[in-house]
């Protein structure tokens, strides 16, 4: 069975940083490509960024300005994203994503001033 | 940046047929995939390639395509499929983009 664990959420004071995990397993994790996705409170889906099977391409939202950085370590299946700067308006859920139907449940972040 | 545009909101009795659009400049081009929303849960694949129906995933859901607006249509709409619908696809740069989102209501 396919599962995404997604971690690491929390509250934040706004300008602080978060790390997000996501543990994959019941597919070769290695042979996808990855992703993070989120959802403000009552709004809809926002891809955030993406980051191919070997690790050596990613993409990001552009309107992000570089404040966060999605990696991947394929020995452990996993899946993560270093948000830093954090803003009220990033206050989310933040989905891992496989891509198709391959959702983790999610992580709330909840940033406050 | 890439948009894809839905209609807020659709209404429709049980049994009827619910049509919800996605339009986009690069539809047609591009895949486009559909998502389904309940609250409090992730999203759900419902239509891929603009118009497969992935296995599990009942008859009444039907995809189409026509120029940069893609369809998704539920016929003979349950009371559980009021959700939240999202189409989505690539945005062309290596990333992707979501949908606007429709709410449907039954």
């Amino acid at each position: 069975e396919v599962q995404l664990v997604d971690s690491g959420g929390g509250l934040v004071q706004a300008g602080g940083s978060l790390r997000l995990s996501c543990s994959a397993s019941g597919f070769t994790f290695s042979r996808y490509w990855m992703s993070w996705v989120r959802q403000a409170p009552g709004k809809g889906l926002e891809w955030v960024a993406n980051i191919n099977k070997d690790g050596t391409e990613r993409n990001y939202v552009d309107s992000l300005k570089g404040r966060f950085t999605i990696s991947r370590d394929n020995s452990k299946n996993s899946l993560f994203l270093q948000m830093s700067s954090l803003g009220l308006n990033d206050t989310a859920v933040y989905y891992c994503w496989a891509g198709g139907s391959y959702w983790g449940r999610g992580t709330l972040v909840t940033v406050f001033s | 940046s890439y948009a894809l545009t839905q209609p807020p909101s659709v209404s429709v009795s049980p049994g009827q047929t619910a049509r919800i659009t996605c339009s986009g400049d690069a539809v047609g081009n591009v895949y486009v995939y559909w998502y389904q929303q309940k609250p409090g849960q992730a999203p759900v694949l419902v239509i891929q390639k603009d118009s497969e129906r992935p296995s599990g995933i009942p008859e009444r859901f039907s995809g189409s395509s026509s120029g940069t607006t893609v369809t998704l249509t539920i016929s003979g709409v349950q009371p559980e499929d009021e959700a939240d619908y999202y189409c989505q696809s690539s945005d062309g740069r290596g990333g992707s983009v979501f949908g606007t989102g429709t709410k449907v209501s039954v």
